[in-house]
């Protein structure tokens, strides 16, 4: 079992709709990191959490580490969101971040 | 400002050959991480470099180095080149060497294909 899982793998939504796409992990974590990439391969840091909740525009991430769980929410998605959102964990003192496989979104005009 | 630039971006290598790829953070930034990705997987950490000293090394075989210079760029090596080592190598630049305290920059990536 990877140490951090995300679901779902693949997630199709209609321009507008409201997405959720979650995390959860294993392990102790010190951080938990929402990231974003595009087909290009380049990736964009979107959130740093440690605790509670962030927003940003139209996106919001929160984190529960006593369920070892976070959610990454989009609201009115939009087609320029259609990426592929990582979730990356920092296990304590450890320098190295883990990442869950990617969840890939598409979001239809 | 510029992002934290690699190089090459694309590249094709044969099976055996070395390979060298280069990696150039943010301006002011002392830390640098090297990450393999391959096709339809999540990176995985290969090296933390933080003031020229390794400071972490993840599950891949000697084959494998890097060093960080005095200006604090990077660079990847990698001997004997595989057929598996195809994959999208990324870089990552932060302030210090602590994932948790700062955020995180990718470059765009450098794709190599053995063949």
């Amino acid at each position: 079992k990877n140490e951090v899982e995300q679901s779902p793998q693949n997630l199709t939504a209609q321009e507008g709709e409201f997405i959720t796409i979650n995390c959860s992990y294993s392990v102790g974590i010190s951080a938990l990191h929402w990231l974003q990439q595009h087909p290009g391969g380049g990736i964009v840091s979107l959130f740093m959490l440690s605790s509670g909740k962030k927003k940003h525009g139209r996106l919001i991430a929160t984190i529960n580490i006593q369920e070892k769980h976070s959610s990454l929410h989009i609201t009115a998605s939009h087609p320029r969101d259609s990426a592929v959102y990582i979730c990356a964990v920092k296990r304590g003192s450890n320098y190295k971040l883990t990442f869950g496989k990617g969840t890939l979104l598409t979001v239809n005009p | 400002d510029a992002g934290v630039t690699q190089s090459p971006t694309h590249l094709i290598k044969t099976r055996g050959q070395q390979v060298t790829l280069r990696c150039s953070p943010i301006s002011g930034h002392k830390s640098v991480s090297w990450y393999q990705q391959v096709l339809g997987q999540g990176p995985q950490f290969i090296f933390q470099y933080y003031e020229k000293e390794e400071r972490g090394r993840g599950n891949f075989p000697d084959r494998f180095s890097a060093r960080q210079f005095p200006n604090y760029s990077s660079e990847l090596n990698v001997n004997a080149l595989l057929l598996g080592d195809s994959a999208l190598y990324l870089c990552a630049s932060s302030l210090d060497g602590d994932p948790s305290g700062n955020t995180i920059y990718f470059g765009e990536g450098s794709w190599l294909t053995v063949v």
